[in-house]
C-alpha cells in the first residue's frame, strides 16, 4: 500500500538550533512531492514542490531536498514564528490524480 | 488575487442533521478537491472535480457525503444526517489543473462539530 510517513510527530527546538523533519514515501512513481506549512485554525499554505530526485528548493531559512525514497525539510537558525505544523504531500505518477498527505511534523521553537 | 475561501468559517449543528458546506477556489483553476482533517490527523481526501469532467468520488466516507461543483466555480459538500463522527475541520483547495503538477491552494477550512 502506497504510504507517507512524517517524521518526527513532533519537534520541540530552541531558536537557532537547525535540525530537519523527515517525510518518506512508497509510491511506485512520484509525480510530484509537496510540503505545507499549515498554523492552528488554518487552511495548508503551499511551501515548496518537488519534482524528481536530486532537486533542491529554498526559501528564507528552509530548504527542502528531495531523493527517490524521501524528502527532508531542512530548517536553518530557526524562529518562534516557524512554529506550526508542516505537512508533506505526494502525488503518484499514473492514472490517480489523489494526493496521500502525511500526518505532519509539529514544530515549535522556543525563544 | 483572492484566495479560496469556503464558508462557513465554523458550524455547529445537531446529530441528524443536514449540512451544507461551501468553497470558492481561486478564479481559472479547474481543478478542486475537498479533504477531511480530524484533529490529529493527516488530510483524508474526499473528492475531487477536473473541469467538465466526472468528479473522481472514491473518498467519500458514505452515502450521506455528497457534493457539486458549478462549472469551474463555486462548490458545495452537503453531509447528509450528520453524525458525531463527521466532526472535523473540511478542507477546500483549488489548483490550476488536477495531479500533482500543479499546485493546491488551500482555504481557511469549515470547523464542523456535531453535537
Amino acid at each position: 500500500e502506497d504510504q507517507v510517513t512524517q517524521s518526527p510527530e513532533a519537534l520541540r527546538l530552541q531558536e537557532g538550533e537547525s535540525s530537519s523533519l523527515n517525510c518518506s514515501y512508497t509510491v511506485s512513481g512520484l509525480r510530484g512531492l509537496f510540503w505545507y506549512r499549515q498554523d492552528p485554525g488554518k487552511g495548508p499554505e503551499f511551501l515548496f514542490t518537488l519534482y524528481s530526485a536530486g532537486e533542491e528548493k529554498e526559501k528564507e531559512r528552509l530548504k527542502a531536498t528531495l531523493t527517490k525514497k524521501e524528502s527532508f525539510l531542512h530548517i536553518t537558525a530557526p524562529k518562534p514564528e516557524d512554529s506550526a505544523t508542516y505537512l508533506c504531500a505526494v502525488f503518484q505518477s499514473g492514472g490517480s490524480y489523489i494526493p496521500t498527505f502525511g500526518r505532519g511534523t509539529s514544530l515549535i521553537v522556543h525563544p | 488575487g483572492a484566495g479560496v475561501s469556503q464558508s462557513p468559517s465554523n458550524k455547529v449543528t445537531e446529530k441528524g442533521k443536514d449540512v451544507e458546506l461551501r468553497c470558492d477556489p481561486i478564479s481559472g483553476h479547474t481543478a478542486l478537491y475537498w479533504y477531511r482533517q480530524r484533529l490529529g490527523q493527516g488530510l483524508e481526501f474526499l473528492i475531487y472535480f477536473q473541469g467538465n469532467s466526472a468528479p473522481d468520488k472514491s473518498g467519500l466516507p458514505s452515502d450521506r457525503f455528497s457534493a457539486e461543483r458549478t462549472g469551474e466555480s463555486v462548490s458545495t459538500l452537503t453531509i447528509q444526517r450528520t453524525q458525531q463522527e463527521d466532526s472535523a475541520v473540511y478542507l477546500c483547495a483549488s489548483s490550476l489543473l488536477a495531479g500533482g503538477k500543479e499546485t493546491q491552494y488551500f482555504g481557511p477550512g469549515t470547523r464542523l462539530l456535531v453535537l
